[in-house]
This record gives structure tokens, C-alpha cells and sequence, in this order.
């Protein structure tokens, strides 16, 4: 049982290069979610998804792109990237969002350098 | 705007001794609260999830506490180790069927032996 894993683990883009991040679980979740983490700053919600099929956008979704094909797959997309999108991108999943399955499991993180 | 906001900023502390890591929201209304260690350069893993009629819940020597009167909650750390410097990270999810939880910045946490 992997829990969450993330591809690449680290990147190194030139502006205006795109590229795909890819996040996969193994536990049956429903909720899926993409986050960036920024020094001095929060996690701040990119994307998620509510079921296979299913994106919407969270707080901070200028610049990407998702799709979720298969429930165990969400993937993230910059399709031309900016220096301002340097960051870690972590990946997450949970069960449900409802009372006692509302914990998010995180992935390792992706560590993207946009130069 | 809902807000979560966290103190102390950072922490030092020597091994063996307590600690209390506080944190404030302004998150309405209220579903839950999470505290998260985020150890360096891996990702955030859950320590606690309170709801509203929680006042306590424990975790090891991590004990969280949650007064929704006055919107506050607090992670206390029994004799801590080496392993516990970490980043802590409150979280609090508003209901209503909103998905987008609200983080605070995390208080950085360093054990000293």
C-alpha cells in the first residue's frame, strides 16, 4: 500500500515550457486535490476532485490545468509556466468530506523550478 | 475572509520539555479542525480532526484542544524528542459544501537535545 505517490519528484522548466504532474493513490479515494506551497505561505488549493470524471477549481487555480480519467490518477498541467509558479506541488486525497473521513493524505511533493 | 492564524512562528525548545502551539480562526461556519507535522521537505501527515462538539483529542503525546466559543485550538507537545521538529499546520474546513479548506502558515518547531 503506496498511499500517494507523486511524478517527477523534482523539475527544472524554462518559462513558457509545459509539463505534467502526476499524482496517484491506491486507496480507494474519492476526493483528490492539488496544492502549492510557498514559503512564508499556507497550503493554497490549485484544483480537486470530488470523483472520477469530476475537477473544479480551488483558491489559487490560474495557470493549470487538471484532469481525473481514472479515480486512483489526478493530474496536474502547466501549460506554459511562469517563474511565479515555482513552487512544491503537493498532491492529496481523502475519502470522503464528510465527518470522520475528512483526513487528506499527502504525497511526497513535487519540487518545480521555473527559471 | 476566512482565516486561520498561527503562533508562535517559530519555536525552540530543549528535549524533554513542553509545548503548546496555538491557533486562531475566523473559518465560518465551523465543520473541523486539523492539526498536520509537516517534517522538511515531505509532505503534511494528520495528527488530530476535532469537530464541534470536541473538546480534546489525543494522539501520543500530541493533545489538541478546541474551544469553538472563541474560535481557538491549541496542539500541546508532552516530553518532546529530536523527532518532533517539525512545521505544524492547523487547518479548518467550513461546512456548508465548501471544499477549499483554510490553512494557517504552520509554526516551526525546533528540538534541541
Amino acid at each position: 500500500n503506496a498511499g500517494v505517490t507523486q511524478t517527477p519528484k523534482f523539475r527544472v522548466l524554462k518559462t513558457g515550457q509545459s509539463m505534467t504532474l502526476l499524482c496517484a493513490q491506491d486507496m480507494n479515494h474519492e476526493y483528490m486535490y492539488w496544492y502549492r506551497q510557498d514559503p512564508g505561505m499556507g497550503l493554497r488549493l490549485i484544483h480537486y476532485s470530488v470523483g472520477e470524471g469530476t475537477t473544479a477549481k480551488g483558491e489559487v487555480p490560474d495557470g493549470y490545468n487538471v484532469s481525473r480519467l481514472k479515480k486512483q490518477n489526478f493530474l496536474l498541467g502547466l501549460e506554459s509556466a511562469a517563474p511565479s509558479q515555482t513552487s512544491v506541488y503537493f498532491c492529496a486525497s481523502s475519502y470522503s468530506i464528510h465527518r470522520g473521513q475528512e483526513t487528506q493524505y499527502f504525497g511526497p511533493g513535487t519540487r518545480l523550478l521555473v527559471l | 475572509k476566512n482565516q486561520v492564524e498561527q503562533s508562535p512562528q517559530s519555536l525552540i525548545i530543549l528535549e524533554g520539555k513542553n509545548c503548546t502551539l496555538q491557533c486562531n480562526y475566523t473559518v465560518s461556519p465551523f465543520s473541523n479542525l486539523r492539526w498536520y507535522k509537516q517534517d522538511t521537505g515531505r509532505g503534511p501527515v494528520s495528527l488530530t480532526i476535532m469537530t464541534f462538539s470536541e473538546n480534546t483529542k489525543s494522539n501520543g503525546r500530541y493533545t489538541a484542544t478546541l474551544d469553538a466559543d472563541t474560535k481557538q485550538s491549541s496542539l500541546h507537545i508532552t516530553a518532546s524528542q529530536l523527532s518532533d521538529s517539525a512545521s505544524y499546520i492547523c487547518v479548518v474546513s467550513a461546512s456548508g459544501g465548501s471544499y477549499i479548506p483554510t490553512f494557517g502558515r504552520g509554526t516551526s518547531l525546533i528540538v534541541h537535545p
